[in-house]
């Protein structure tokens, strides 16, 4: 069965404090692995989708990387206003999504 | 980025009544269209696959004939809610497929339907 893990659950960082926000994940035949971010009560707001491992994107302050066994998606010095949930997902045979639960960031000034 | 729409963005109903949820993209075709549904704290969960011209796939443990779900044309879907009860509260939210060249394709969300049946 496929999983998704993301981790941390939560993370609390200080404005301008780097870190990584990691999704390991078991499946077969990966197509696609999405980053997403949701801030409450909206949509989830697309960020990245990674098809093979090695590869790397960036925007803005985020950097996401896939290996064939996980993702990391990196913010860098971040502000206030990166505060929120990045989903991760991934895309198997059948372009049907399966969702981690997500890391709920928050950002202090 | 491409733009997914939905209307209502949040409705109240009383229960026993049916509420209709409309997706549509706004700027690129979907020929694949998705239903979530949301709890608080939670992530999403897949209801359905709905795709132009045919049937809606649903997954194991949606009811077919209580979430209703249509897919007339390109660019709109719609999720109807039949016979709502409290239980049927949450958030929806939908997602249409774009393909890219290549036989790549990136997948896009509308703002959700916060959805309370009284």
């Amino acid at each position: 069965e496929d999983q998704v893990t993301q981790s941390p659950e939560a993370l609390r960082l200080q404005e301008g404090e780097s870190s990584s926000l990691n999704c390991s994940y078991t499946v077969s035949g990966l197509r696609g692995l999405f980053w997403y971010r949701q801030d409450p009560g909206k949509g989830p707001e697309f960020l990245f989708t990674l098809y093979s491992a090695g590869e790397e994107k960036e925007k803005e302050r985020l950097k996401a990387t896939l290996t064939k066994k996980e993702s990391f998606l990196h913010i860098t010095a971040p502000k206030p206003e990166d505060s929120a949930t990045y989903l991760c997902a991934v895309q198997v045979h059948d372009y049907k999504l399966s969702f981690g639960a997500g890391t709920t960031v928050t950002v202090r000034a | 980025g491409a733009v997914v729409s939905q209307h209502p963005s949040w409705v109240i109903c009383k229960s026993g009544t049916s509420v209709k949820i409309e997706c549509r993209s706004l700027d690129f075709q979907a020929t694949t269209m998705f239903w979530y549904r949301q709890f608080p704290k939670q992530s999403l969960m897949l209801m359905a696959t709905s795709n132009e011209g045919s049937k809606a796939t649903y997954e194991q443990g949606v009811e077919k004939d209580k979430f209703l779900i249509n897919h007339a044309s390109l660019t709109l879907s719609t999720l109807t809610v039949t016979s709502a009860h409290p239980e049927d509260s949450s958030f929806y939210i939908c997602s249409a497929r774009d393909q890219l060249a290549g036989g790549l394709y990136e997948q896009y969300f509308g703002p959700g339907t916060r959805l309370t049946v009284t």
